[in-house]
């Protein structure tokens, strides 16, 4: 039974520009969350998506945006890329009738020069 | 503004001791209190959780206690071992299902 899994695993990018991260939810979830977790902190909410449709987002720029597919696979994108967003971002998923608590995948390291 | 305090930042241990981590919380509409645990390149595994309701929840060597009045939670690791040396969070769920997490302790446990 696979994980969470994400794509691609470390990403270096140039300010200014434009990122898109990947995700597949663990078998039989339906829910997908993204975290971005900064250097010795804990995970931050950004969004998550439950029918395709954005149902919560946190405190984030709007720069930061997602996207849910049919088969419950999501995309994060970060449009004008800041020094500031680098950091690891963690997709989670979860099933909303067997329980709300987040699995996480491993994320993908985003370094910004 | 931190949501979910979380303490110590670091924590050191020997062989067979009980680290204790600590966490607060203020907004009285959370609901989902779990404890995740996280190794170095790998993303946070959901170690164990308990609802309000409850004061003690325990799996294998790993105990929540909670405290609904004060508003404290707390995990205890009993004979911990060296495996055990990762970084733990606490978290908490608000309404619309979005958790907040504890800013993360590293234990470290010394053979």
């Amino acid at each position: 039974d696979a994980g969470v899994t994400q794509s691609p695993t470390h990403l270096i990018k140039t300010r200014g520009q434009q990122v898109t991260l990947r995700c597949s939810p663990k078998s039989g979830h339906d829910t997908v969350s993204w975290y971005q977790q900064a250097l010795g902190q804990g995970p931050q909410f950004i969004f998550q998506y439950y029918e395709e449709e954005e149902r919560q987002r946190g405190n984030i720029p709007d720069r930061f945006s997602g996207h849910q597919f049919p088969n419950y696979s999501s995309e994060l994108n970060v449009n004008a890329l800041l020094l500031g967003d680098s950091a690891l971002y963690l997709c989670a998923s979860s099933d909303r009738d067997r329980g709300p608590y987040p699995h996480f995948g491993n994320g993908t390291r985003l370094t910004v020069t | 503004q931190q949501q979910v305090k979380q303490s110590p930042q670091s924590l050191i241990v020997q062989k067979g001791g009980i680290p204790i981590i600590n966490c607060a919380y203020e907004n009285t509409a959370f609901d989902y209190f779990p404890w995740y645990q996280q190794f170095p390149g790998k993303g946070p595994a959901l170690l164990i959780a308990i609802r309000p309701d409850v004061s003690e929840k325990k799996e294998g060597r790993f105990t929540i206690s909670f405290n609904k009045s004060a508003k404290q939670f707390s995990l205890h690791i009993m004979d911990s071992q060296p495996g055990d040396s990762a970084t733990y969070f606490c978290a908490a769920r608000a309404t619309g299902n979005q958790f907040y997490f504890g800013t993360g302790t590293s234990l470290t446990v010394i053979p």
